[in-house]
């Protein structure tokens, strides 16, 4: 069964700080692995999706990788801003248990003070 | 183009009640779905659907039903809630999966208490 762990669970860092959040998984089947952002009372804003083909994406501050080998893949947010607070997803899209689905981690919960 | 909706926003019950929470979604997408999330646990899918009149179980299907009468309308049923399904609601609509993933798109959730 696919376990999705997102490491550290809350994280808190001073404005300008460049900072990494990682997404381990168990299964290494997967068809891609897809960042997302939540704020408090929203629904879910897709940030980042890597294929599975692919080592990593990129967008503005945002960078994406992925190692399917090592079951590991990490968030790169450079130069933090207090609008980079919110909890950040990741989940994993494969075939499991008769049909594709999304498989998400648990998350992490990012603040940025000024 | 709204996206996906969620109504209601809010909503309290007491055991043994039931409700529908309505998902609508102006996209055009053939999938949608139906999520729950828990403090400290990721998203976990309750039920989907590849089209309208169809659906599916997913993870966590038990205690709740769903209808796809209409392309743009997924209905979440709850016949007698019980404290255990007090959580945020999350619907989710997509392209259908045709080879490759299609990104889901998601609604701004429905928070549910039962007493």
């Amino acid at each position: 069964k696919q376990e999705v762990t997102q490491i550290p669970a809350a994280l808190s860092v001073p404005e300008g700080e460049n900072l990494v959040l990682n997404c381990s998984f168990t299964d290494s089947a997967i068809y891609n692995l897809q960042w997302f952002r939540q704020d408090p009372g929203k629904g879910l804003t897709s940030l980042l999706l890597i294929q599975s083909s692919q080592r990593e994406q990129t967008s503005g501050r945002l960078n994406a990788s992925l190692d399917k080998s090592s079951g590991r893949s990490t968030l790169y947010i450079a130069a933090s801003q207090p609008g980079d607070s919110a909890t950040y997803l990741c989940a994993l899209f494969m075939f499991s248990g008769g049909y594709n689905k999304l498989i998400f981690g648990a998350g992490t919960r990012l603040a940025v003070h000024p | 183009n709204a996206g996906v909706t969620q109504t209601p926003k809010f909503r309290v019950l007491k055991t043994g009640q039931s409700m529908t929470l309505l998902c609508a979604q102006d996209m055009n997408h053939e999938y949608m779905y139906w999520y729950r999330q828990d403090p400290g646990m990721g998203l976990r899918l309750i039920h989907y659907s590849v089209g309208e009149g169809t659906t599916a179980k997913g993870e966590v299907p038990d205690g709740y039903n769903v209808s796809r009468l209409k392309k743009q309308n997924f209905l979440l049923g709850l016949e007698s809630a019980a404290p255990s399904q007090t959580s945020v609601y999350f619907c989710a609509s997509s392209l259908a999966f045709a080879g490759g993933y299609n990104e889901q798109f998601f609604g701004p959730g429905t928070r549910l208490t039962v007493l």
